[in-house]
């Protein structure tokens, strides 16, 4: 059973750009969610999808989105990029998500932004 | 604000038992104890989960304080693979907006 996949594994962006990053789930999890890892803040929720509709909301500015699409796919988006933005983006997914007992999380790998 | 506090590091001897201990004092009756842990250059993975008894699986034992302030996580048999940093998670109910708040996770290290 294929793991959790996200693309890509790196990238460089500049101030005031934006970035757009992948997550596909495993195949059958309707659910997939996005951290933010920093070595100053740890591991820090941004939000959840859940067949098709952000489910769940950490507290990040409105700079950051996500969708999901039919497939369970999901991407995020992060607009007018700042130097703080540079950390590990991990998209995790999972059957039921987050709210259930269940409680398991599959993660991915990440994707590594830095931010010059 | 529900929040775990961990120890920065720990050192255990391989095949000995380690225990890893999380203070979580602000807990309350409805938030879920979660632990993943974290191997270089991974993204963390699931090892166990508990509300108020103990749980036991292949990977690890979840201890639960009777006042669910503290918890413990029990690797049995600690190997060289088990070095990792290790994350005490309160899974907390918003207003049915379920959230996984970290804390700043253990790292250990396993002595040959």
């Amino acid at each position: 059973k294929a793991g959790v996949t996200q693309t890509p594994r790196y990238l460089i962006k500049t101030r005031g750009q934006q970035v757009t990053l992948s997550c596909s789930p495993i195949s059958g999890h309707r659910s997939v969610s996005w951290y933010q890892q920093t070595p100053g803040q740890g591991l820090q929720f941004l939000f959840e999808y859940f067949s098709e509709t952000q489910r769940n909301k950490g507290n990040f500015p409105g700079r950051f989105s996500g969708r999901q699409f039919s497939n369970s796919r999901s991407e995020m988006n992060v607009s007018t990029l700042e130097l703080g933005d540079s950390a590990l983006y991990l998209c995790a997914s999972s059957l039921r998500g987050q709210g259930a007992n269940t409680g398991e999380l599959f993660f991915g790998e990440g994707s590594r932004l830095t931010v010059l | 604000d529900a929040k775990t506090t961990q120890p920065n590091s720990m050192e255990s001897n391989e095949e000995e038992p380690v225990h890893l201990p999380c203070n979580h004092s602000t807990i309350s009756g409805t938030d879920y104890i979660h632990w993943y842990r974290q191997l270089p250059s991974q993204g963390p993975e699931y090892v166990i989960h508990g509300l108020t008894s103990n749980v036991n699986n292949r990977m690890a034992s979840l201890a639960i304080a009777e006042d669910r302030k503290s918890s413990t996580l029990i690797l049995h048999r600690a190997t060289l693979r088990d070095a990792a940093v290790y994350y005490c998670i309160l899974r907390v109910d918003l207003r049915s907006n379920y959230q996984l708040i970290w804390g700043a996770g253990t790292k250990l290290i396993i002595k040959p």
